[in-house]
């Protein structure tokens, strides 16, 4: 059983072009998060939920907009893709917000703007 | 955004020789430090969470420490094998991840 999921595993599109990327968890766990893998591979905090709240927004362009409908899933929808929006994006999980849980991170979707 | 550097960036290791590498920060404002085990074409896999200056975790024949008075934590690799090859990533936590770039090993048989 794949622990936390993401669909879809590639996607390709043009600039200016609406998409998202869906994320379900299947460990019960209460917090979700999305993570940038940057042009330097550095891993980077984009958003958090706790328990379908917001609880981290890392200054990202408001062209992102994370949606939880329940606490298993963290949907990520980018309006108007552009250039530099190509990067592989990470969804992970966690017990709960505290700082000493693992996180669980979701197989990745490579995106690219064309 | 906390500052997480590691060194080296890769190493090569035979198989059998052991290995460390570090995780530095000039802040102990964090309340856990998280260790990572990415393989190619995988997700990224916890080993680790450290949260009190002088923890040591064990984990088969990988082993981490923290010394958060002087700034570093190591990660250490006993006795290399080929499946050891990964890149190992540090993380602060501080209600968010933080992470370090990573230092790739690659372990030649």
């Amino acid at each position: 059983d794949t622990a936390v999921s993401q669909t879809p595993k590639y996607l390709v599109t043009q600039m200016g072009n609406d998409k998202s990327i869906k994320c379900e968890q299947n460990l019960g766990h209460d917090t979700m998060y999305w993570y940038k893998q940057d042009s330097k591979k550095f891993l980077k905090i984009m958003f958090s939920y706790n328990n379908k709240e917001l609880i981290i927004n890392e200054t990202v362009p408001n062209r992102f907009s994370p949606k939880s409908p329940d606490k298993a899933h963290l949907n990520l929808h980018i309006n108007s893709l552009e250039l530099g929006d190509s990067a592989v994006y990470f969804c992970a999980s966690s017990q709960d917000r505290e700082q000493f849980n693992e996180q669980f991170f979701g197989p990745g979707t490579r995106l690219t703007v064309l | 955004i906390l500052n997480v550097e590691q060194s080296p960036q890769s190493l090569h290791v035979q198989e059998g020789d052991s290995t460390n590498f570090t995780c530095s920060f000039p802040s102990s404002n964090f309340y856990a430090l998280h260790w990572y085990r990415w393989e190619t074409a995988k997700s990224p896999e916890a080993l680790f969470v450290m949260t009190l200056n002088g923890d040591e975790k064990k984990k088969g024949r990988i082993s981490a420490t923290l010394n958060t008075k002087e700034g570093y934590s190591y990660l250490y690799i006993k006795g290399s094998q080929p499946e050891d090859s990964a890149t190992y990533l540090c993380a602060l936590n501080d209600y968010k991840l933080s992470f370090g770039a990573g230092t790739t090993v690659t372990v030649r048989a």
